[in-house]
This record gives C-alpha cells, structure tokens and sequence, in this order.
C-alpha cells in the first residue's frame, strides 16, 4: 500500500530534550516536506527538500532541522524542543513538484512541557 | 512571498445547500493552487488542483473550484451539501523559489458545518 509513515504518532516530552520524529514514503517520491498545524494558522510548512540534494526552509524552521540521506527517509530533528513547538506535524511527500499530489501522513501530536 | 487568504473560519449551511469556500492568493506569477480537506482526527486529503489549462477544476466528493485569475481566486464549491462534507477545508498554493524549488503555502482554513 502506498503510504507516508510517521513515528511517533503521540508524544510527550519535556523542554530541552533532543528528539527526532521520523518519516518514510514508500512510492518513491522526490518532494518531501514538513508541516506544523496550529488552531487557528492552518499548516504552516517547516523544511522541505525537492530531492535527496536540495533541501530548503520554509515559513517557520526556527528550533528545527531535517535530513535527506536517502529518498525514502526525511527526519525531523528538534534539538532543544520548547513549549512552542506544542503542535501537530505532518510530513508529506509527492512525486516531483508541487503540480503533482501531495501525499499527507497521519501526523505527530507533540506535547512539551 | 505567496500568501493565501480564506473568507471565514468557519461556515455553516444547510444539508442540500450550496457550498462556498472563498480563497483569494497573491501571486506575481502563474501559481499552482489546490484545496485540501481534512476530516476530524485525519490527515490532509487533496480535493482538487489547478496547473495549467481548464480553469474550472472538478475534484472528488462533487466539488470543484474555478481559478479566475482577474481577481486572484480559487473559490471552492458544491452544488449540494451532504452531512459528510463536515470538515475543514484548507487552500494552497505554491511559491516558486530560484534554482526550482518549491514552496506550499497554506491558508488559515476554514471549518465547514453542515446542518441536518
């Protein structure tokens, strides 16, 4: 079944603690990208990468970093979490540009406290 | 920068009623633009897009969307509501970068309701 894997899809965790929520596609697409859904901001896009060579901020990257070593893979790191980055996140992937669709994962509800 | 503007968070209609979802974009060039549905506790799902060619677009679900590019919009719409149609609608559209890349810009959604 073609999908977009997050993991986790829950979690809680405290200030300052390094975590990294993963995601995988398994349909072979270029574009992949992150998102963070707040009430009232809609989806607001975090880092996106066209390739496994070309990696680029979007609106809101500050306290984020992502990686693309591989086409599949497109982690995303949050060094030093701060209760701001309370939210949802969404990972996304899509053949090659943004004409074609884009597919969304389930999303990771992140708590910090 | 791009930017994506919804009239009204929220909207409610009747079932049967005429669906209208207003989306207005800023663009200096040709943008692609999409609406995306998400249904409570769920991901993002594609309804419908506009590339190039035929500016009134039909998705699934019945709706459709005409880019109208005088007044920079992509209203969303269905002729008759149903009560499954209850979610929230978001629109996008892409932001061309130098070197070819590509960014999404999401609006604020909006949150419709359907009533019985």
């Amino acid at each position: 079944e073609a999908q977009v894997t997050q993991n986790p899809r829950y979690l809680i965790t405290v200030t300052g603690k390094k975590l990294t929520v993963t995601c995988s596609q398994n349909m072979n697409h270029e574009y992949m990208s992150w998102y963070r859904q707040d009430p009232g901001l809609g989806l607001r896009q975090i880092y996106y990468s066209m390739n496994v060579e070309v990696t680029d901020k979007g609106d809101v990257p500050e306290g984020y970093k992502v990686s693309r070593k591989e086409k599949r893979n497109f982690p995303l790191i949050l060094e030093s979490p701060s209760p701001n980055q309370t939210s949802l996140y969404f990972c996304a992937s899509s053949l090659s540009t943004l004409s074609y669709e884009q597919y969304f994962g389930p999303g990771t509800r992140l708590t910090v406290t | 920068a791009q930017s994506v503007t919804q009239l009204g968070s929220h909207v409610s209609v009747s079932e049967g009623a005429l669906v209208l979802l207003r989306c207005n974009y800023s663009s200096s060039v040709p943008p692609y633009l999409f609406w995306y549905v998400q249904y409570p506790n769920q991901g993002l799902q594609l309804l419908l897009k506009y590339t190039t060619g035929a500016t009134l677009v039909k998705g699934i679900n019945g709706f459709e969307a005409e880019f109208k590019k005088s007044e920079t919009s992509f209203h969303l719409t269905k002729p008759s509501a149903h009560m499954s149609d209850a979610a929230e609608y978001f629109c996008a559209v892409s932001d061309p970068r130098e070197g070819g890349s590509e960014k999404l810009v999401f609006g604020k959604g909006t949150k419709l309701t359907v009533n019985p």
